[in-house]
Order: structure tokens, then C-alpha cells, then sequence
């Protein structure tokens, strides 16, 4: 089972629209969670925390389910700048190295 | 905005050779990392870096790989002899704690 699942989309949204991505792990000794965007051919950028009360940083809704092990990143109001790929990423405790999932594809529409 | 810095962009080196990727951490960060993304694929962890340690490393990371830190702003990693697996986007990240890394631009390897 991968340690990071991420459906990889792509998901084609028109400007406006409510988006949402899930994302589950493997490891239940995960203790750090993290959005990461990365355009195309570009360096992974963070995007949000996740903390465990959920979180929410203007458009971008992070949640997080400890007991099912995922993650979720709701976008509402998409814009055409939000096209790119969404990054799961986690740390194991006693670790600090970042494990990434596959991505999830967002491209939005006019 | 401080950032992370990488040289070169994009190297071309032939099978065998060893190559050197460069970065400049954000100055005030502890944590330093290497990851890789093949074309198409996951970005993969290499190492970690923590007080002028390696802290973690993963399985990518054999002995053909080192990583150093010369001096206090440079953190290069070294692969003696390339291999065409080793075809990549390299890119280095540093962190104040561990988590919130931010990334270079990237250096775009090809091995030929």
C-alpha cells in the first residue's frame, strides 16, 4: 500500500466552483500534515497546514480525519490561478523527512 | 521574501561522471533536505540535514550520493558517478522546524 494516496485527477473545474481532494496514509504514527501546490515543472510551494481542528486560510479548507487517516483540501471560488497540481504531504513522528503523495491535477476552466 | 537558491538550472553530464548541485539555504533555517522528482512521478525524499549531519536518508540515497555543508551558506549534494536512472529534478528545501520546507527552483539533471 502506498505510504501517500492521492487520486491524480484531473479534475476540470469551471471558475467558481467548489473543488474538493481527499487524500489517505498508510502510517498511523503520521503526525504532520501539509498541502503542497507545484505548477507545472516548478518546485513544490506550501499551501496550508493541517491541524487536526481543521483549518481554513481564506478560498482553502484543510481537514483532518486522524481515525480514517485522510486528508482533505476544499477550494471554493476556484480561479484560473489555481490550476496545478495539489500535493499530499505527510511526516511520520520522530522523522523529518516529508513524504509526498502523487498529486492531485486541478485545472480550471474559464 | 528570502528564498532558496540553486545552481545550476539544468546540468548535462555523461554516464559516470560525478556531479555537484548546489544551494543556498534560506540563512536562518536549521533543516536542510534534498528530494528528487522524476519526470511524470512523486517528489522523493534523499536526505536530511541537521546540525552539519545527515539525519535521514532513504534508500535512494546509496554511496554513490553525499551530501555537505563547506561553509556556513552552501549545501551541495555530490553523486560520484551517474547513472541514467539518475535523470531527475533535484531540489533542495530548508526549514526553521520540520514541515514547513521551502523549496529551490530546482536543478533539471540529465544524464546522458
Amino acid at each position: 500500500r502506498k505510504e501517500v494516496e492521492q487520486d491524480p485527477g484531473p479534475f476540470n473545474v469551471p471558475e467558481g466552483a467548489t473543488v474538493a481532494f481527499n487524500c489517505t496514509y498508510s502510517n498511523s504514527a503520521s503526525q504532520s500534515f501539509f498541502w503542497y501546490r507545484q505548477d507545472c515543472r516548478k518546485e513544490p510551494k506550501l499551501l496550508m497546514s493541517v491541524y487536526s481542528s481543521g483549518n481554513e486560510d481564506g478560498r482553502f479548507t484543510a481537514q483532518l480525519n486522524r481515525a480514517s487517516q485522510y486528508i482533505s483540501l476544499l477550494i471554493r471560488d476556484s480561479k484560473l490561478s489555481d490550476s496545478a497540481t495539489y500535493l499530499c504531504v505527510v511526516i511520520v513522528s520522530d522523522t523529518d523527512k516529508l513524504i509526498f503523495g502523487t498529486g492531485t491535477r486541478l485545472q480550471v476552466f474559464p | 521574501e528570502p528564498e532558496v537558491t540553486q545552481t545550476p538550472s539544468h546540468q548535462v553530464t555523461q554516464m559516470g561522471q560525478e556531479v555537484i548541485l548546489r544551494c543556498v539555504p534560506i540563512s536562518n533555517h536549521l533543516y536542510f533536505y534534498w528530494y528528487r522528482q522524476i519526470l511524470g512521478q512523486k517528489v522523493e525524499f534523499l536526505v536530511s540535514f541537521y546540525n552539519n549531519e545527515i539525519s535521514e536518508k532513504s534508500e535512494i540515497f546509496d554511496d554513490q550520493f553525499s551530501v555537505e555543508r563547506p561553509d556556513g551558506s552552501n549545501f551541495t549534494l555530490k553523486i560520484r558517478s551517474t547513472k541514467l536512472e539518475d535523470s531527475a529534478m533535484y531540489f533542495c528545501a530548508s526549514s526553521e522546524a520540520t514541515g514547513r520546507a521551502f523549496f529551490g527552483q530546482g536543478t533539471r539533471l540529465t544524464v546522458v
